[in-house]
């Protein structure tokens, strides 16, 4: 069965400082893999997605980037936080065509 | 960016309610998916619709694709303090990407 490993759980980080998330899918292969933002336990907001290695595409210009620098994996970066980048960060794969997300846990981010 | 609006934002009613929520859009979607989300945790999908008009039945809680694919809705039946927690509506398209709602946050009392 497929799942989905996203790390850590939660991370505080003073302003200005660099951001490193990871996310890994085991279980399937060439997965779409996803970046969302979620403020204050409401909708989601769509950072990133990538349909293939080093193939990201970006929704929201931001100080945030990404990479998938192998098939399962999935990071999330910055190199100098905000404290607008405070949130929940949620990680996800799917499968080809019309296909469901399956999410990992969230890391819980506050910039301070 | 297609927009869907989902309403109510926040329900708080009483174990054995009934009620609806409600995802709609000026937009037309080749599919549309509802997710269960709990504190701390990523959303889970409940369920699929694509055709206009279909319903789909998971246990208490019945799902509706507008005829026009544009609108969708959800009924839970004698709701129970399990069902609490935030869903989420989301259009899939020809892109890669859902389009998420805000969501209905639910509380159910006992």
């Amino acid at each position: 069965s497929q799942t989905i490993h996203q790390w850590p759980a939660t991370l505080v980080q003073p302003v200005g400082s660099p951001l490193s998330l990871e996310c890994t899918v085991e279980g399937t292969s060439n997965p779409n893999l996803y970046w969302y933002r979620q403020a204050a336990g409401r909708g989601l907001q769509l950072l990133f997605y990538s349909i293939g290695i080093g193939q990201i595409s970006s929704e929201v210009p931001q100080n945030l980037s990404a990479s998938r620098p192998q098939d399962r994996q999935f990071i999330l970066s910055s190199k100098k936080l905000l404290l607008s980048d405070s949130g929940f960060y949620l990680c996800a794969w799917s499968g080809m065509g019309i296909s469901p997300l399956h999410f990992g846990n969230g890391t819980r981010l506050t910039v301070t | 960016t297609q927009l869907l609006e989902q309403s109510p934002q926040f329900l708080s009613i009483q174990e054995g309610e009934n009620l609806t929520v409600y995802c709609n859009s000026s937009s037309v979607f080749s599919s549309l998916q509802w997710y269960r989300q709990e504190p701390g945790e990523g959303p889970v999908l409940l369920v699929t619709v694509v055709t206009g008009g279909e319903v789909k039945k998971l246990k208490r809680l019945t799902f509706q694709f507008g005829d026009a694919r544009k609108d969708s809705s959800l009924h839970i039946t004698a709701a129970q303090p399990g069902d609490t927690g935030l869903y989420l509506c989301a259009g899939a398209n020809s892109g890669y990407a859902l389009n998420f709602g805000k969501g209905t946050s639910l509380l159910v009392t006992p």
